[in-house]
């Protein structure tokens, strides 16, 4: 158990909709990390959090975005879905906003647009 | 934008072989080189990392090692078993990952 918390585990919408992802860093942890992980493009980075700033932004649509709240937890919103946002959505915490070091994942959020 | 470049893309071993698996980067304010390790179903976690001061590191059966001049590292895993198999993934800064190696190791 990594001690990081995602939810929901699995969720099924239509196009078009919006949903939203949410992520529980491990405790002590500031940054918290991104990412979409889909069968043909491996894992993508798509934002960066640190002690509630923004501190990095990957490949992340205008469709999407995040924030990171005081106590630290982060929530990913998806708008105006479409089938190819289909993926596996990945948050990870580390203590600290350096590029090096471990990254705790969570088990990730399965996301099913029909 | 910078790549980091995984092969093969996939491996079949057989219990007990040597499982090779390569990372090129191109960044070369690099830093750290790590290796996660992710089994179906769950998020990918650190397996081994690396520094740029040292060229090998070994953690039981795992081994990483690191060509600067190639700007390459490697993933080494000797008496390959079943339960190894999974995707493994190199990665730069956190931000750029490879495509990922998923490993089989037959039994």
């Amino acid at each position: 158990d990594s001690g990081v918390t995602q939810t929901p585990k699995h969720l099924i919408t239509a196009t078009g909709q919006r949903v939203t992802l949410r992520c529980s860093p491990r405790s002590g942890d500031l940054s918290v990390y991104w990412y979409q992980q889909s069968l043909d493009q491996g894992l993508q980075f798509l934002i960066q959090y640190y002690n509630g700033e923004e501190r990095a932004k990957g490949n992340i649509l205008e469709r999407f975005s995040a924030q990171q709240f005081p106590d630290l937890h982060s929530e990913l919103n998806l708008s105006s879905l479409e089938l190819g946002d289909s993926a596996l959505y990945f948050c990870a915490s580390t203590q600290s906003g350096r590029a090096s070091g471990e990254l705790f994942f969570g088990e990730g959020s399965r996301l099913t647009v029909l | 934008q910078q790549q980091v470049k995984q092969s093969p893309q996939s491996l079949i071993v057989q219990k007990g072989g040597i499982s090779i698996i390569n990372c090129a980067y191109e960044n070369t304010a690099f830093d750290y080189f790590p290796w996660y390790q992710q089994f179906p179903g769950k998020g990918p976690a650190l397996l081994i990392a690396i520094r740029p001061d040292v060229s090998e590191k070994k953690e039981g059966r795992f081994t990483i090692s690191f060509n600067k001049s190639a700007k390459q590292f490697s993933l080494h895993i000797m008496d390959s078993q079943p339960g190894d198999s999974a995707t493994y993934f190199c990665a730069d800064r956190k931000l750029i990952w490879g495509l990922g190696t998923s490993l089989a190791v037959n039994p």
